[in-house]
């Protein structure tokens, strides 16, 4: 497809279960973002990858989130143990690269995700 | 120093009028400043951006104005319609070697615009 695509659109789990959450990115798109919108309130920075560096992890809340990405392709968010408090709509995005005009970030639907 | 602080939290503007939403951020090392625009049970799509080098940015009805001394920066919308009801994000970031370009989000506008 033309744009950044993430499945499943929506994930209802019970308390203590493990989910994981896709995403393929814009082909061709080297840096790709996670982030997570609680109800109401703005995008909050997760992980970043950009080809083969090191992620930037740095956003993310706890050890039970993990992602991981495989070269410049898809991308997977990991939740263990999930709370009640991860219950969010977690996007993704991608870009050309991290300079100039290549920053424009394309966000995909998101994934809501219910923790029950 | 990574915030980004946006107002009003929500906005009622008439069908005609502008919409005014302000962003404030504290680190100077940021370089790009996008606005995004998200609908309901949609991902944010990007609506205008503006670099520190200009004061101003104009696209058809939307308009950055930026002012570095303050590290402000606001999104006019001239002539808004009610297709414009939607909820707006400001964004930093910074770009360039050594950054992820990763971008820190202000809280967030709901805008209703009423015909």
């Amino acid at each position: 497809g033309a744009g950044v695509s993430q499945s499943p659109s929506n994930k209802v789990t019970e308390k203590g279960k493990d989910v994981e959450l896709r995403c393929d990115p814009i082909s061709g798109h080297t840096a790709l973002y996670w982030y997570r919108q609680r109800l109401g309130q703005g995008l909050e920075f997760l992980i970043y990858f950009q080809g083969n560096s090191a992620p930037d992890k740095s956003g993310l809340p706890s050890d039970r989130f993990s992602a991981e990405r495989t070269g410049e392709s898809v991308s997977t968010l990991t939740i263990q143990r999930t709370q009640q408090e991860d219950s969010a709509v977690y996007l993704c995005a991608s870009s050309l690269g991290t300079a100039g005009r290549n920053t424009e970030a394309f966000f995909g639907q998101g994934t809501r995700l219910t923790v029950v | 120093q990574q915030q980004v602080k946006q107002s009003p939290q929500s906005l009622i503007v008439q069908k005609g009028g502008i919409s005014i939403i302000n962003c404030a951020y504290e680190n100077t090392a940021f370089d790009y400043f996008p606005w995004y625009q998200q609908f309901p049970g949609k991902g944010p799509a990007l609506l205008i951006a503006i670099r520190p080098d200009v004061s101003e940015k104009k696209e058809g009805r939307f308009t950055i104005s930026f002012n570095k001394s303050a590290k402000q920066f606001s999104l006019h919308i001239m002539d808004s319609q009610p297709g414009d009801s939607a909820t707006y994000f400001c964004a930093a970031s910074a770009r360039g070697s050594g950054n992820t370009g990763k971008l820190i989000f202000g809280q967030g506008t709901t805008l209703q615009v009423k015909p």
